[in-house]
């Protein structure tokens, strides 16, 4: 038990489909991340959010939404996605973006796209 | 950006057996963090090491940032430490090294 958790745990959606991810820490961080891990490549590091701000975003596509209403909650809207999508997506929550940081994981959700 | 190389990228041990992850960097850091992700896929935080050595039981690792590469040592390894170790660079994440531990 890491203090991060996630919703759902597995999805299974069409193409045509929209659904979200929701991830919430209860650590009092103030910084919160989504990663996508894909088979047989390196976790890639998707947005940052930064005491509900986006500081960063790594040329997603605009199929993904990420929101972030406060700072213990995080979620990752999905619309019109792609067989190549499927993959564990994973939230991450630190004290903060500015170095010196440890990264504490959720446990991810395995998300099929037929 | 910032390139993270990890090696090997598999290594097979026999139970006891003492082992060495070696990670490559291409920048200097300000973070750097080792993990090890479960075949569950649940990442847990090893070390945050953006420079000298620290020690957790039978695991330890040292940065040496001025040559950027990062060592994370696993000795009398068990069933247990099976798995992916990945080293992070200010969040950004290399390959990883699948660990077979085998009883």
């Amino acid at each position: 038990e890491t203090g991060v958790t996630q919703t759902p745990r597995h999805l299974v959606m069409g193409m045509t489909n929209k659904k979200s991810l929701k991830c919430e820490q209860h650590l009092g961080h103030n910084a919160m991340y989504w990663y996508k891990q894909s088979a047989k490549k390196p976790l890639e590091l998707m947005f940052v959010y930064s005491l509900e701000e986006r500081v960063e975003n790594n040329s997603v596509p605009s199929r993904f939404s990420p929101e972030c209403p406060n700072s213990s909650h995080l979620f990752l809207h999905l619309h019109t996605l792609q067989p190549e999508d499927s993959a564990l997506y994973l939230c991450a929550s630190s004290s903060g973006v500015g170095g010196g940081e440890t990264q504490y994981f959720g446990p991810g959700t395995r998300l099929l796209v037929l | 950006g910032i390139q993270v190389e990890q090696s090997p990228p598999d290594l097979i041990l026999q139970e006891g057996a003492n082992s060495t992850l070696r990670c490559n960097f291409s920048d200097s850091v300000n973070n750097l963090q080792w993990f090890h992700q479960n075949p569950w896929g649940q990442l847990i935080n090893l070390f945050y090491i953006p420079s000298g050595t620290k020690q957790n039981g039978r695991l330890s690792a040292t940065t040496v940032a001025t040559e950027r590469y990062s060592l994370l040592y696993i000795s009398s390894s068990q069933t247990t430490d099976s798995g992916v170790y990945f080293c992070a660079v200010e969040m950004r994440f290399g390959a990883g090294t699948r660990l077979t531990v085998k009883p």
